[in-house]
């Protein structure tokens, strides 16, 4: 139990262009889910926290205007990085909290594969 | 100040022994917890531990424990018989309210 997706594994895109990453909880209801960003050898750093039904919040420092979180289903939160460039590339992972019983820790954070993207 | 901090970019074990990687961490909160998570190069974190920082007894899953010694602020993750599928990096990350900040990570290499 306690899966998470995410679509696409992989995507390359031309400078100026957006694109949407999805990020569902398969077999449980996820009234929070976390965009992270890992740069190649380098950490995870939050981007920002997203709760079903409300506005996510941001981390100090990411432009929400360009990284656009929607958490509209219990099940599935997307972020689209609108007009990416180069310095977009990156891993992105989401993660999704388990508030039922199946979680081993109530604060636990099921994390997705990430999605790697290429800016052109 | 880093939050977490974990001095060990590069371990090299030998296959079968046991590894400790190191995890200090920084809080002014009384509740709070400690994760280990392992990021094999498919890049997917998977948990390996969790210790709560009201919970008494040091955390065990299988061949991980976490050496939790609260007032050295030390969260030190110790993997007894290591095997080569532990080759990867290893992430400590501190939970607060929500939230989890991550440690820079090692990468352990296990040799045959």
């Amino acid at each position: 139990g306690a899966v998470v997706s995410q679509h696409p594994s992989w995507v390359i895109c031309k400078s100026g262009t957006s694109v949407k990453i999805e990020c569902r909880s398969l077999d449980f209801q996820a009234t929070t889910m976390f965009w992270y960003r890992q740069f190649p050898k380098q950490s995870l750093m939050l981007m920002a926290t997203s709760n079903e039904g409300s506005k996510a919040t941001y981390e100090q420092g990411v432009e929400k205007d360009k990284f656009l979180i929607n958490h509209a289903s219990l099940t599935l939160s997307t972020l689209t990085v609108t007009s990416a460039h180069p310095e977009d590339s990156s891993f992105y992972i989401c993660s999704a909290r388990d508030l039922g019983i199946a979680a081993r820790s109530s604060y636990e954070q099921y994390f997705g594969p990430g999605t790697r993207l290429t800016v052109t | 100040a880093q939050k977490i901090t974990q001095t060990q970019p590069g371990m090299f074990v030998q296959e079968k022994e046991a590894v400790t990687l190191d995890c200090t961490y920084d809080t002014s909160d009384q509740s709070y917890g400690l994760f280990w998570y392992k990021q094999p190069s498919s890049g997917e974190m998977i948990f390996l531990i969790y210790q709560g920082s009201y919970d008494e007894q040091n955390a065990t899953e299988g061949r991980y424990s976490l050496n939790f010694q609260k007032a050295r602020k030390s969260a030190n993750l110790v993997i007894s018989a290591s095997q080569l599928g532990d080759s990867a990096m290893y992430f400590c990350a501190m939970r607060e309210g929500t939230k989890l900040t991550f440690g820079t990570g090692t990468r352990l290499t296990i040799i045959p």
